[in-house]
């Protein structure tokens, strides 16, 4: 099975700042990557997918990068509405999701 | 716009069933395959199963083949979750998710919960 690692566990950062999330597999996972938000109370919300595609209707100060096994999620200027936690889930070979990044404004 | 509203979730005794459903709505559900996801209290989220559009494949997680049935009714637009033989780990919230193409999960119901405790 493919395990997922997820980094930071917790992050807190200010408004405008620029944050990054990562993920990396333990194995090649190829472009099979995707990203989620969910606020609290809140059903996750798709933002990226495929690495890099921008899903429907999410802002474009979210972005993703990487490949093989490293990947990125990166927020360009944090917005207070970006406070949540974000979870990686890789699809290439069955489904294995990160532990979550929980995200907070200082 | 996609809703997905699960329901039937609560508190079941270690051994005994519970059925979950997912009122689907927002989109033609006929023509997309659907999955369960849960979240245990603390731990990370996990797929539990997955169906085909028209429901004539169906795949689980090997911790609850053999216990638990995924099916859907198009007519309905309704998924369900059929969870037989349930233990303490079973317990977690469940979450209703739409497959479109390569995306296995991209929406996402509220989630419903499930406590199996004596």
């Amino acid at each position: 099975d493919i395990q997922m690692t997820q980094s930071p566990s917790f992050l807190s950062a200010s408004v405008g700042d620029r944050v990054t999330i990562n993920c990396k597999a333990s194995q090649n996972i190829n472009k099979y990557l995707d990203w989620y938000q969910q606020k609290l109370g809140e059903a996750p919300k798709l933002l990226i997918y495929n690495t890099n595609s921008l899903h429907t209707g999410i802002p474009s100060r979210f972005s993703g990068s990487g490949s093989g096994t490293d990947f990125t999620l990166t927020i360009s200027s944090l917005q207070p509405e970006d406070v949540a936690t974000y979870f990686c889930l890789q699809h290439n070979s069955g489904y294995t999701f990160g532990a979550g990044t929980k995200l907070e404004l200082k | 716009e996609v809703q997905l509203v699960e329901s039937g979730g609560g508190l079941v005794q270690p051994g005994r069933s519970m059925k979950l459903s997912c009122a689907a709505s927002g989109f033609t559900f006929s023509n997309y395959g659907m999955a369960w996801v849960r979240q245990a209290p603390t731990k990370g989220l996990e797929w539990v199963a997955t169906i085909s559009y028209d429901g004539s494949s169906t795949y689980y997680r090997d911790s609850v083949k053999g216990r638990f049935t995924i099916s859907r009714d198009n007519a309905k637009s309704t998924l369900y979750l059929q969870m037989n033989s349930l233990r303490s780990e079973d317990t977690a919230t469940y979450y209703c998710t739409r497959s479109y193409g390569l995306l296995p999960f991209d929406y996402w119901g509220q989630g419903v919960m499930v406590t199996v405790s004596s």
